[in-house]
């Protein structure tokens, strides 16, 4: 069956560090997604892709920064890595830019 | 932009109630509307959709009416169970500039007791 995987489930860090989190599916979507979710804030877009080598910012791009390279995989990277970015992370995918979104289980993120 | 907004939770209920969770959107167009639930420690997945005004999604004995004159997408389900308590986000899709941005609502949690 088709998923769409997240790696770790739970990570730990120091502020300063370098951080990726992987995203991978195998719907064979062309459109993927990050989010962050966080208490009092539902879910915000941190970046989208509409296909291997498109990147977009969304609502909350700041301190992230994704590449595609192939079909499959979004990793979200936090270059260096912030307090407020503890969180829980979700990677989503689509077939079409406008149907329903399939998630990942989602990644907890500590930074202390 | 575009805006959904959700009622507050939690909603507590006891087993075999009624469920209402308001959603009302504000969007520049005709958007599609979309309820996700999420079970503790889990990601999303999808409830129902409906792409079109007068448009009903249904599943799992869960329903929701695209209204457009009233730019709503209300949930209802007429006799909740213990294992539906989770907690329920409203979403619409929309072009813009040809993209097509997801906005979601801050989710409403559900409580059913036995």
């Amino acid at each position: 069956d088709a998923e769409i995987t997240q790696s770790p489930r739970h990570k730990i860090t120091e502020t300063g560090r370098q951080v990726t989190l992987a995203c991978h599916q195998t719907w064979n979507h062309n459109n993927m997604f990050w989010y962050r979710q966080d208490l009092g804030h539902g879910l915000r877009l941190i970046h989208y892709s509409y296909g291997v080598q498109d990147t977009n910012k969304g609502e909350v791009s700041d301190g992230y920064s994704v590449s595609r390279s192939n079909t499959e995989d979004l990793p979200l990277t936090l270059e260096s890595a912030a307090s407020s970015q503890t969180s829980v992370y979700f990677c989503a995918s689509s077939e079409r830019r406008h149907n329903e979104q399939f998630f990942g289980p989602g990644t907890r993120l500590t930074v202390l | 932009g575009n805006s959904v907004t959700q009622m507050e939770g939690p909603v507590t209920l006891s087993e075999e109630a009624f469920l209402t969770i308001n959603c009302t959107y504000t969007a520049t167009g005709y958007p599609s509307l979309f309820w996700y639930v999420q079970y503790p420690g889990e990601g999303l997945q999808l409830l129902l959709k409906a792409t079109k005004a007068d448009d009903k999604g249904s599943n799992k004995g869960f329903e929701a009416t695209y209204r457009k004159e009233t730019t709503s997408f209300h949930l209802e389900k007429g006799s909740v169970q213990v294992s539906d308590s989770a907690v329920y986000f409203c979403a619409l899709t929309l072009a813009s500039g040809g993209s097509y941005i997801p906005t979601f609502g801050r989710g409403t949690s559900l409580i059913v007791h036995p």
